[in-house]
């Protein structure tokens, strides 16, 4: 089985509400990571998770702020967005095998795709 | 640093055409390379990946064959459907880059009856 699970699918926010995304899989991978992709372009990368600790952040905004809990969830917490941070987020896994990361597949999930009014 | 070059889209076929969609990259180490397929409304799905030189990727009829000497990874099916219609991304990692994936601009493929 290689789901990673999304949720919301849709959410509609303010710009001064507070949202949270959720992204869960059972694979036992030890890497876990946010997307932002917009229409017609491919995913752009923001954050990696690697054994629960945070190991990339592309210099994303701080109103983006994400959590890993445990191995199996992260969740990317949003707070004052702008309506350009509209986008579907992607969360995607992988297992992550040392020092020979870069061969490892990552699974994406469904996406949540996310508007700011 | 790393990157990925698909070609154009949108690319537009008749069911049962051959397809080809080409893609190089450029990397500092040995990536290892992936075909990413992205139909409407959904997200990406892993339809192959090759680790090293001369592999051969294969997955619901779609091919791809890691060539180092010439740096691309061009993805093939012999007989298209319409059910194929989606965005097709190219994508590579390697040892300088962990985790990080590197993405083409994605091809987008319309396949008609």
């Amino acid at each position: 089985d290689t789901e990673v699970t999304q949720t919301p699918k849709h959410l509609v926010m303010g710009m001064t509400n507070k949202k949270s995304l959720k992204c869960e899989q059972h694979m036992g991978h030890r890497a876990m990571y946010w997307y932002k992709q917009k229409a017609k372009k491919p995913p752009e990368l923001m954050f990696v998770y690697s054994y629960e600790k945070l190991s990339i952040n592309e210099s994303v905004p701080s109103r983006f702020s994400p959590e890993c809990p445990n191995s199996s969830l992260l969740n990317l917490h949003l707070h004052a967005l702008q309506p350009e941070d509209s986008a579907l987020y992607l969360c995607a896994s992988s297992f992550t095998r040392g020092t020979a990361q870069w061969r490892d597949t990552q699974y994406f999930g469904p996406g949540t795709r996310l508007t700011v009014l | 640093g790393d990157s990925v070059t698909q070609m154009e889209g949108p690319v537009t076929l008749s069911e049962e055409a051959f397809l080809t969609i080409n893609c190089t990259y450029t990397a500092t180490g040995y990536p290892s390379l992936f075909w990413y397929v992205q139909y409407p409304g959904e997200g990406l799905q892993l339809l192959l990946k090759a680790t090293k030189a001369d592999d051969k990727g294969s997955n619901k009829g779609f091919e791809a064959t890691y060539r180092k000497e010439t740096t691309s990874f061009h993805l093939e099916k012999g007989s298209v459907q319409v059910s194929d219609s989606a965005v097709y991304f190219c994508a590579l990692s390697d040892r300088e880059g962990g985790n990080k994936l590197t993405f083409g601009t994605g091809t987008q493929l319309k396949v008609e009856l």
